[in-house]
Formats: C-alpha cells, sequence, structure tokens
C-alpha cells in the first residue's frame, strides 16, 4: 500500500480565513480524493482531484469553497476557504493506485474553526 | 486525541469472543466492498475486500461475508483482542466508481 502523509496534521484558525492543506504520497498513484469527516460521523467524499484538470465535486461541495490542486502523480492540496466554525472537521486524503479498487487513507488534518 | 464516532452504534465483546460487525447497503450495482478501522485520531485503515462475485473472503483473523440477495456484508473478527477496538466502516465502489462509507460501528473489547 502507499505511504500517504498530510500536512498540517492539525490546526485552529479563526473564521473568514483559508487553510491549505497538503497530501503526499511516496509512490504514484492513479486516482486522489479528499474526505471529511465531521465529529461523529462518517467519511463523505469531497472531491476527485484530477491530475491536470479541475477537481471533480461531489453534490454539496463547491470549487470556490474547496479548491484542490493537482500538478503531478504524487501530490494534491485541498484549501478551505473563508472558514466558518461548521467546516471544523478531519479532512482526508485517499489514493487509489488504479490497478485495482483498494483505496487507502491518510492520517487525516484535523481543522477547528473558532 | 478526539473520539471518532461518538454517536455510532457500538459492539461491546470479551477479550478472546468472537465480533461480528454488520453493515448494509443500499446500491445493489455495487461491485466491490472494503472494511476499514479507524483508531482514534488516525486514518481509516484498510483491512479486507471483496468483489461482488464473491460471497466469503478470509484473512488473517478476519472474515468478509457478502449477502447481495439482502445487500448485507459482515466483518467477523475471530479472538477479539484489546488492539481489535476502533471504529469499523464498511465501504462499497458505486456504479460512478466512487468509494462510499457507511455509518461505523464502535468496536470496544473488555477484559
Amino acid at each position: 500500500s502507499a505511504v500517504i502523509s498530510q500536512k498540517p496534521s492539525r490546526d485552529i484558525c479563526q473564521r473568514g480565513t483559508s487553510l491549505t492543506i497538503q497530501c503526499q504520497v511516496d509512490s504514484q498513484v492513479t486516482m486522489m480524493f479528499w474526505y471529511r469527516q465531521q465529529p461523529g460521523q462518517s467519511l463523505t467524499l469531497i472531491a476527485t482531484a484530477n491530475q491536470g484538470s479541475e477537481a471533480t465535486y461531489e453534490s454539496g461541495f463547491v470549487i470556490d469553497k474547496f479548491p484542490i490542486s493537482r500538478p503531478n502523480l504524487t501530490f494534491s492540496t485541498l484549501t478551505v476557504s473563508n472558514m466558518s466554525p461548521e467546516d471544523s472537521s478531519i479532512y482526508l486524503c485517499s489514493v487509489r493506485s488504479g490497478r485495482t479498487y483498494e483505496q487507502y487513507f491518510g492520517p487525516g488534518t484535523r481543522l477547528t474553526v473558532t | 486525541g478526539e473520539s471518532v464516532g461518538l454517536h455510532l452504534p457500538t459492539l461491546s465483546v470479551q477479550e478472546g469472543d468472537n465480533s461480528i460487525i454488520n453493515c448494509a447497503y443500499s446500491n445493489s450495482a455495487s461491485d466491490y466492498f472494503i472494511w476499514y478501522k479507524q483508531e482514534s485520531g488516525k486514518g481509516p485503515q484498510f483491512i479486507i475486500d471483496i468483489r461482488s462475485n464473491m460471497d466469503k473472503r478470509q484473512g488473517q483473523r478476519v472474515t468478509v461475508l457478502l449477502n447481495k440477495t439482502v445487500k448485507h456484508l459482515s466483518l467477523q473478527i475471530a479472538a477479539t483482542q484489546p488492539g481489535d477496538s476502533a471504529v469499523y466502516f464498511c465501504a462499497e465502489i458505486n456504479n460512478t466508481d466512487k468509494l462510499i462509507f457507511g455509518t461505523g460501528t464502535r468496536l470496544q473489547v473488555f477484559p
């Protein structure tokens, strides 16, 4: 399985500001995804990060709020823009090699918005 | 660290007993299923997967059973240990090739 790291591991931010989360994988992967896990909840898919093109967003998530970059096959960023306390969650990067459906997750970024 | 799944269903088992965690899925077109284990403060950890053309798959101390007729998935853990305490999620690859998670179950192992 791929080794996935995320930065920062946690942050406390003020409302109205933005935070960019980085995801780095130790090998080239075909597919990268971003998920959100709100307190006490399951994981919800935010978007698929596409290399060299705009991310594909799920219903309820928009590019202006969650801009995503994926400049190459091992790196992606998710920005949480104009934050409010409702954005307090764990944000998780996930990857799939493409040869199988096996999908792996990073350790998550724990965001608290005050 | 912060507890994940404070409001999730909980299964309590005694150390050494077998655990069975159940999951219902909704999409009959789903072709692939994964069980994940999430410990407090960590990301989900891949445990075992199964394709829709199978009804059983075994790993080390774990077995996944798939009943497509009633759209039900279960994870069996043999000889449950304290280190098995975590939140367990089932997830399915749907017909748009996205991995979608179920609600999760918290497993508590007591001595």
